[in-house]
């Protein structure tokens, strides 16, 4: 088991393309989770899943951020007609038992220009 | 819903001093608190938790954190810090039984120079 994985590792657009990332989580967790970290923040929550049900979404996740879990393994989560504010690294996690500590991948660090 | 204070930005220590890092958290329930660390260009690790039981809790590297209800704080601290451990690090709430997300703080820079 290599942990949580995520691609790309960075991603530079321009400002209204369409981006899509992806997470690939531990095989046996059920529980997968999206966050968003600004420079000099926390991580804050977008979104989380359990299996291929997506329980809970933040004020955060606009209208142009969507993510789909479609088998309940891996997870993507595009942004629509990106903007400047949404350069940030996202974070993926995954979980088996809640939310009781997870397991955190190593982000994918967009930059809109 | 969940708030966490973490009361210092950045934390500069000469290494093999010892350090606290301060978090108070809010909540209106009773709690889960978590320290996570990011090394630089990597993911937030899990550092230690509190879930029940006793309230001081340790981590494999020398770490440790002592939950405090009437205060609401769950400060971390090492008696004697090393190089290596010049990182991010996270303080984090989740409230029990309800929403799994995590809360966290804004973050606390430890350096630790020679």
């Amino acid at each position: 088991d290599t942990g949580v994985s995520q691609n790309p590792r960075h991603k530079i657009t321009k400002r209204g393309q369409n981006v899509t990332f992806r997470c690939d989580p531990i095989s046996e967790h059920n529980r997968l989770y999206w966050y968003r970290q600004t420079l000099g923040q926390g991580p804050e929550f977008l979104t989380y899943f359990q299996n291929e049900a997506q329980l809970e979404k933040s004020r955060l996740l606009s209208d142009r951020f969507s993510a789909e879990r479609p088998k309940g393994s891996f997870s993507t989560l595009e942004i629509q007609r990106t903007e400047q504010g949404d350069s940030a690294m996202y974070l993926c996690a995954s979980s088996l038992d809640g939310g009781l500590g997870y397991t955190f991948g190593s982000g994918t660090r967009l930059t809109v220009v | 819903a969940q708030s966490v204070t973490q009361l210092d930005s950045q934390v500069p220590v000469f290494e093999e001093a010892p350090v606290e890092l301060r978090c108070n958290y809010s909540s209106s329930v009773s709690v889960y608190l978590f320290w996570y660390v990011q090394y630089p260009n990597q993911g937030l690790q899990l550092l230690l938790k509190y879930l029940s039981g006793s309230t001081l809790v340790e981590s494999i590297n020398g770490f440790e954190a002592e939950f405090n209800k009437s205060q609401t704080s769950f400060h971390l601290r090492k008696p004697s810090v090393h190089i290596s451990d010049t990182a991010e690090y996270f303080c984090a709430v989740s409230g029990r039984g309800g929403s799994e997300k995590l809360v966290f703080g804004k973050g606390t820079k430890l350096t630790v120079n020679p």
